[in-house]
């Protein structure tokens, strides 16, 4: 399968502590995103990141890419409750068609 | 600024049934992709659209059809509804023309269940 697989499959951590996720991928990209989904609704789009580019930062988000490895991590510092959700990762190698992991579910304990 | 509109937001057919489901992709926006999303699994993609035509295709059946209108609304059809295609669907638009790719906007989706 070309489709990324986060790990892991559930997070609970208390509010203000750091959160990692990881995601690893099988095919070669051209690209790798990262969503958010809230309660089984639309995703939401946090952070886009080039085969070519290694870490973006996006306010309290991190990502980093290695290609080698074929893996990506999503770092939320400082997390709050509203950061409850489930997140994805998704990689693409045509642009066109996107493959969507099964996500983690990650939970802010207030 | 309008982001992704679907349509229904809920929708309950029969097996055997035949549904359309509809999607008004953000401003600006000219590509419109569809996806299904299983409980608890992640979004698998059905097909994309651009310039009225279907530009790529996921592993769906030939039930799965859709359509992209001029202004760039779509619509996702199923036909002879199985108990298996009860999901969330969601339609994803993006932009093709221009500086490239930079994520998509998701509409809220729409939860099909069939009976």
């Amino acid at each position: 399968s070309q489709q990324g697989e986060e790990d892991p499959q559930a997070l609970s951590i208390q509010e203000g502590e750091n959160a990692t996720m990881n995601c690893s991928y099988k095919t070669s990209i051209n690209n790798l995103q990262w969503y958010r989904q809230n309660s089984g609704r639309g995703l939401v789009h946090l952070i886009l990141i080039r085969s070519n580019e290694r870490e973006k930062h996006s306010g309290r988000l991190r990502v980093t890419l290695d290609t080698s490895k074929k893996s990506s991590s999503l770092l939320i510092t400082a997390s709050r409750a509203a950061d409850t959700a489930s997140y994805f990762c998704a990689t693409s190698n045509t642009g066109n068609q996107f493959y969507f992991g099964t996500g983690t579910s990650l939970t802010v304990i207030p | 600024d309008a982001g992704v509109t679907q349509s229904p937001t809920h929708l309950i057919k029969t097996r055997g049934q035949q549904v359309t489901l509809r999607c008004s992709p953000k401003s600006g926006h000219d590509t419109v992709s569809w996806y299904q999303q299983a409980l608890g699994q992640g979004p698998q993609f059905i097909f994309q659209y651009y310039e009225e035509e279907e530009r790529q295709r996921g592993n769906f059946p030939d039930r799965f059809s859709g359509h992209q209108f001029p202004n760039y609304s779509s619509e996702l059809n199923v036909n002879a509804l199985l108990l298996g295609d009860s999901a969330l669907y969601l339609c994803a638009s993006s932009i093709k023309t221009g500086g490239g790719f930079s994520g998509y906007t998701f509409g809220s989706g729409t939860r099909l269940t069939v009976v």
